[in-house]
């Protein structure tokens, strides 16, 4: 299965401010996705990023404030922008191996907004 | 929409007995996916184990095993002999199936506390 390095690995960030998260995988994947897991909660799907087109955006979460690129099949960047401490969480990216294989996960950044 | 439920919010075991999490899970698909995802306070998520919904068999690894009842759309996860390395956040998920590069619906999340 793909290895994924994510980083930063956590980050206390002044809010008004934006943060950029990148993974980077060891094999080429059709997508990406983003989790969002709040304090104590479970993982919920900010968007699906495929290499070459828009980001595909879940329920509640909009472009403007999760920017997401995507320039080729190994690497994606997340950008939680204008910050305010509701944002704190832990921010994961995930790939899909095939369901045969299960979906590998970064290693999550827990951002702190102060 | 597929929904994943975890009603247990917490479960403790003691070291070496066995502990089953329990989850449920709506979908109106015939063909799809189930797993169980482990994540210790290192954050890092872990597959634990998978059961294709066309498969009757159990899924079992090593001392991780399944009792998978489609009809119920129950899935839950038994660990033996538990370890204190077990102890950790367990999730459910859910992946439609024809869809293998789709997106996972998670369950809430069970705490599993392992005792000396």
């Amino acid at each position: 299965s793909a290895v994924i390095s994510q980083k930063p690995s956590r980050d206390i960030c002044q809010r008004g401010t934006s943060l950029t998260i990148q993974c980077q995988v060891d094999s080429q994947v059709t997508m990406m996705f983003w989790y969002r897991q709040q304090p104590g909660q479970s993982l919920t799907l900010i968007a699906t990023a495929n290499q070459g087109s828009e980001a595909t955006y879940e329920s509640g979460f909009v472009i403007d404030k999760f920017p997401i690129s995507r320039p080729n099949l190994t690497f994606s960047t997340l950008t939680v922008s204008n910050m305010s401490p509701e944002d704190s969480s832990i921010y994961l990216c995930s790939v899909g191996s095939g369901a045969n294989y299960g979906y590998t996960f970064g290693s999550g950044t827990r951002l702190t907004v102060v | 929409a597929q929904t994943v439920t975890q009603s247990q919010p917490e479960m403790s075991v003691q070291e070496a007995e066995t502990v089953t999490l329990s989850c449920t899970y709506d979908t109106s698909e015939s063909d799809y996916y189930l797993f169980w995802y482990k994540q210790p306070p290192s954050r890092q998520m872990i597959l634990v184990i998978r059961q294709e919904a066309y498969k009757q068999q159990n899924a079992t690894e090593n001392r991780f095993s399944v009792n998978f009842q489609k009809a119920a759309k129950s899935f839950s996860l038994k660990i033996s002999d538990s370890q204190l390395g077990d102890a950790a956040m367990y999730f459910c998920a859910y992946l439609a199936g024809g869809t293998s590069y789709g997106k996972l619906t998670f369950g809430q999340g069970t705490i599993l506390t392992v005792h000396p």
